[in-house]
């Protein structure tokens, strides 16, 4: 898996758009970016991927360089239950790796 | 919505108990997955299955078996369990081969052993 860098923390009101920024700069071609977030005593939650285009669901935008060197995972609302430690991750979607965690970023939305 | 869910949310046990944690998903996914999780560890991978009856150790399975005797449903026993088995079990899904970066988590079970 690609090296990803992340803010440790980041703060955002209630209602407003968290954007919360990724850097893997030594992504590869074929690997993809993935966003978790893992909400305080549960369970890891899958939110999006993407390869080069932006991805949309019904939890959140993905917005991914040109270069691919840096993506943005963009939650358009925040609620108080999106605090929650957001993860990036750069890897194949093939073959049977092993999700591997980094440090993530601390998402505190406040009212 | 995919559902994984684990037959416990919290779990105490005696040191040499056989330890039995269930993991069940209801979206006839083909790959399952065990991790366990601890303060600055991270996740690690204990055992995974693609198919029924079918397994593969991961990066710390001793200690640890599982079962998949159907597809919806994946076990791991702790045959002896331990002091340093205390953690957060965290079960998974994955629907296909390719795309494994999607995984759907249950809530996990929070196991002490005493």
């Amino acid at each position: 898996d690609a090296k990803t860098t992340q803010p440790p923390s980041m703060d955002c009101a209630e209602g407003r758009a968290a954007n919360l920024p990724c850097n893997h700069s030594t992504i590869s071609g074929n690997e993809y970016v993935y966003w978790y977030r893992q909400i305080h005593s549960q369970g890891p939650q899958y939110i999006i991927h993407g390869l080069k285009n932006n991805e949309t669901n019904e939890m959140a935008s993905l917005i991914i360089t040109e270069d691919r060197k840096s993506s943005t995972l963009i939650l358009p609302h925040a609620t108080l239950r999106d605090t929650a430690v957001y993860y990036c991750i750069a890897r194949l979607n093939t073959g049977f790796q092993k999700l591997v965690f980094g440090t993530g970023t601390r998402l505190l939305v406040s009212p | 919505d995919v559902k994984v869910t684990q037959s416990s949310r919290y779990l105490v046990k005696r040191t040499g108990e056989k330890v039995f944690l269930e993991c069940v998903q209801d979206m006839d996914h083909e790959n399952m997955f065990w991790y366990r999780q601890d303060p600055g560890l991270g996740l690690r991978l204990i055992y995974f299955s693609y198919d029924v009856k079918m397994k593969e150790k991961g990066d710390i399975p001793e200690g640890y078996s599982v079962s998949r005797e159907k597809k919806e449903r994946f076990s791991l026993i702790l045959e002896s369990a331990s002091t340093n088995q205390t953690s957060m079990y965290l079960c998974a899904s994955s629907p296909r081969l390719a795309g494994l970066g999607e995984q759907y988590f249950g809530p996990g079970t929070r196991l002490t052993v005493t």
